[in-house]
């Protein structure tokens, strides 16, 4: 069983300060890591994808690594602004359909 | 481009009511189907999972059903409800072993 963990619950940071969210988890068998962003109410917005035969993906200003032999993946959000405000959630995949979610963490870009 | 869609948006539904939200998605054919549950300072939980019509696998035990009469229909329901089953219910689909979600349905069991 895949399980999933990620620390801080919450974090505040100023506009235009690096945000640096930490995830792991537990079987370094990992299918694939994909992050997520869902804002209060709403569903999820999938952010990256990190296959297991990849050690990062980037996109714009956020750039996600995966690191299987120490069981973390980090998501680097570059310049954060008070729209980048939201909870970011990973997920691992142990297989082609099932994910196993982190609680989040919720993330405060302050004006 | 894809799109997926659920509703209704908000229900809220007296115990021992049954329950039937829908899914829908476009764009896509043969799609990975799957309902998750979202309730309050939890994660999500998997549900069911679908990989084609007719096809269903629960994932835990539960007062739910799921059916998939159509290829890009996913339906969840329930003969009775139960206060535990208060929660925000999350559609996907997947592609190329990523998921992407649904808007949600916020359900409240009174």
């Amino acid at each position: 069983k895949q399980e999933v963990t990620q620390i801080p619950a919450a974090l505040s940071v100023p506009e235009g300060e690096n945000l640096v969210l930490n995830c792991s988890f537990t079987d370094s068998a990992i299918y694939n890591l994909q992050w997520f962003r869902q804002d209060p109410g709403k569903g999820l917005t999938s952010l990256l994808l990190i296959q297991s035969s990849q050690r990062e993906q980037t996109s714009g200003r956020l750039n996600a690594s995966l690191d299987k032999s120490s069981g973390r993946s980090t998501l680097y959000i570059a310049a954060s602004q008070p729209g980048d405000s939201a909870t970011y959630l990973c997920a691992g995949a142990i297989n082609d359909y099932k994910l196993s979610f982190g609680a989040g963490t919720t993330v405060t870009v302050r004006a | 481009s894809q799109t997926i869609h659920q509703w209704p948006a908000t229900l809220v539904q007296p115990v021992g009511s049954p329950l039937s939200l829908e899914c829908t998605v476009e764009g896509t054919s043969n799609p990975n189907l799957y309902w998750y549950r979202q309730a309050a300072g939890r994660g999500l939980q998997l549900l069911f999972y679908s990989v084609g019509i007719g096809q269903i696998s629960s994932e835990v035990p539960q007062n739910l059903s799921a059916s998939r009469p159509q290829d890009r229909q996913f339906i969840l329901s329930s003969k009775k409800l139960l206060l535990s089953d208060s929660g925000f219910y999350l559609c996907a689909w997947s592609e190329n072993n990523e998921q992407f979600f649904g808007p949600g349905t916020r359900l409240t069991v009174l």
